[in-house]
């Protein structure tokens, strides 16, 4: 059974440019949430997907978007990166219409913004 | 305001013996859901345990179990015969309107754990 997998695993981009992390859930899974995790701090939810629609968005700005595709994978984007945007990436996916639905996460990309 | 707080930066534990990691959190929906994540070094983060505001009894997963204390507002995570692969951060997160589906995850700051053979 697939876990959750995300690519790539590691990236080094510099302030301006534009970045697409991937991220496919795990098997069986419908609806993926993207989670950015600064050095020493907890996750923070960017946004989450579901049936190719941005269900949920946390207070990031516009420059962060997003897609979901019929597979389920899902996509984040990151156009005119800040040093700030360096961080842990997480991806995590989970059933929408169970009842706990719980979120199983992916190892992350790492992103240094240079 | 929905928010986790976990107050222990740091903990060490013997191997093999018991040891709480705190959490406590706020909301004003009465139903929620609260969980537990582990994340070793490399980064991934491995879901734990969990507990919905209306279950009766404490949640338990083997060695892990939440001491749930609705009153007190707190979720503690209990991990007994601590073994050294047990060594690494520890999140208290929790998600509202649990019983509805989707939503997003609130993280506390996280509790390092140290376990010493």
């Amino acid at each position: 059974d697939a876990g959750v997998t995300q690519s790539p695993t590691h990236l080094i981009k510099t302030r301006g440019q534009q970045v697409t992390l991937r991220c496919s859930p795990k098997s069986g899974h419908d609806t993926v949430s993207w989670y950015q995790q600064a050095l020493g701090q907890g996750p923070q939810f960017i946004f989450q997907y579901y049936e190719e629609e941005e269900r949920q968005r946390g207070n990031f700005p516009d420059r962060f978007s997003g897609h979901q595709f019929p597979n389920y994978s899902s996509e984040l984007n990151v156009n005119a990166l800040l040093l700030g945007d360096s961080a842990l990436y997480l991806c995590a996916s989970s059933l929408t219409g169970v009842s706990t639905d719980t979120q199983y996460f992916g190892p992350g990309t790492r992103l240094t913004v240079l | 305001a929905q928010k986790i707080t976990q107050t222990q930066p740091g903990m060490f534990v013997q191997e093999k013996e018991a040891v709480t990691l705190d959490c406590t959190y706020d909301t004003s929906d009465p139903s929620y859901g609260l969980f537990w994540y582990k994340q070793p070094s490399s980064g991934e983060m491995i879901f734990l345990i969990y507990q919905g505001s209306y279950d009766q009894q404490n949640a338990t997963e083997g060695r892990y179990s939440l001491n749930f204390q609705k009153a007190r507002k707190s979720a503690n995570l209990v991990i007994s015969a601590s073994q050294l692969g047990d060594s690494a951060m520890y999140f208290c997160a929790m998600r509202e309107d649990f019983y509805n589906q989707g939503g997003k995850l609130i993280f506390g700051q996280g509790t390092e754990l140290s376990v010493k053979p």
